[in-house]
């Protein structure tokens, strides 16, 4: 099946640095990929939905100049975490979608923790 | 509103049978999905379901009742294994995937 690489898998900063996340389609093009944040025991929460070659669309509540996302190819997806605080430690998790459009399957990176001291 | 309904936390044995039921609410139906999530990973993909009715894979079957807005997901022969969150996930009318806090499945020998 379809495999989405993300990288890195944990990540440590100081506050007040940026962190850079990346998530790759291996097998297969991704036009949309999706970025969520899954805090302890909580769902997992839907910060953006990324598209190729256009501005990423943020979900109501998520700060857009602090979560930057850059979609530049059908395979890869960045996610740049801003100024980081310790409250923006977290699991992130970037998805895409294979094959069969908008009902295809979600294909899951493997999640990257980051805790921001 | 969206809103999705399942148990917190079940616990069953080894070799047994476990139902995890899910109840949705949403804008605008395009089926859903079940994924498996084991702590600190990421969900894997278990089911899809868009028509009403069972679909059988494996050890693994899910239910879909489209008019009640409801589904399960069944388990069989219980392995250690999978004692994981159970995640239900319907989509709606603008594909979305919305999310619940997932069903934790405790596995004892």
């Amino acid at each position: 099946g379809a495999v989405v690489s993300q990288h890195p898998s944990r990540v440590i900063c100081k506050s007040g640095t940026s962190v850079k996340i990346e998530c790759r389609s291996l097998d297969f093009q991704a036009t949309t990929m999706f970025w969520y944040r899954q805090f302890p025991k909580q769902s997992l929460m839907l910060m953006a939905t990324s598209n190729e070659g256009s501005k990423a669309t943020y979900e109501q509540g998520v700060e857009k100049d602090k979560f930057l996302i850059n979609h530049a190819s059908l395979t890869l997806s960045t996610l740049t975490v801003t100024s980081a605080h310790p409250e923006d430690s977290s699991f992130y998790i970037c998805s895409a979608r294979g094959e069969g459009g908008d009902t295809g399957e979600l294909f899951f990176g493997e999640g990257s923790r980051l805790t921001v001291l | 509103g969206q809103n999705i309904d399942q148990p917190t936390e079940m616990t069953a044995t080894e070799g047994a049978i476990v139902q995890i039921n899910c109840t949705y609410q949403t804008s605008g139906f395009n089926g859903l999905f079940w994924y498996q999530q084991h702590a600190g990973e990421a969900p894997t993909f278990l089911s899809y379901n868009v028509l009403d009715g069972l679909e059988e894979k494996g050890r693994f079957s899910s239910f879909l009742s489209r008019s009640k807005g409801y589904s399960y997901l069944l388990l069989k022969e219980l392995q250690m294994k999978d004692s994981a969150s159970y995640l239900c996930a319907p989509m709606d009318s603008n594909y979305q995937l919305i999310w619940g806090a997932g069903t934790k499945l405790i596995i004892k020998p």
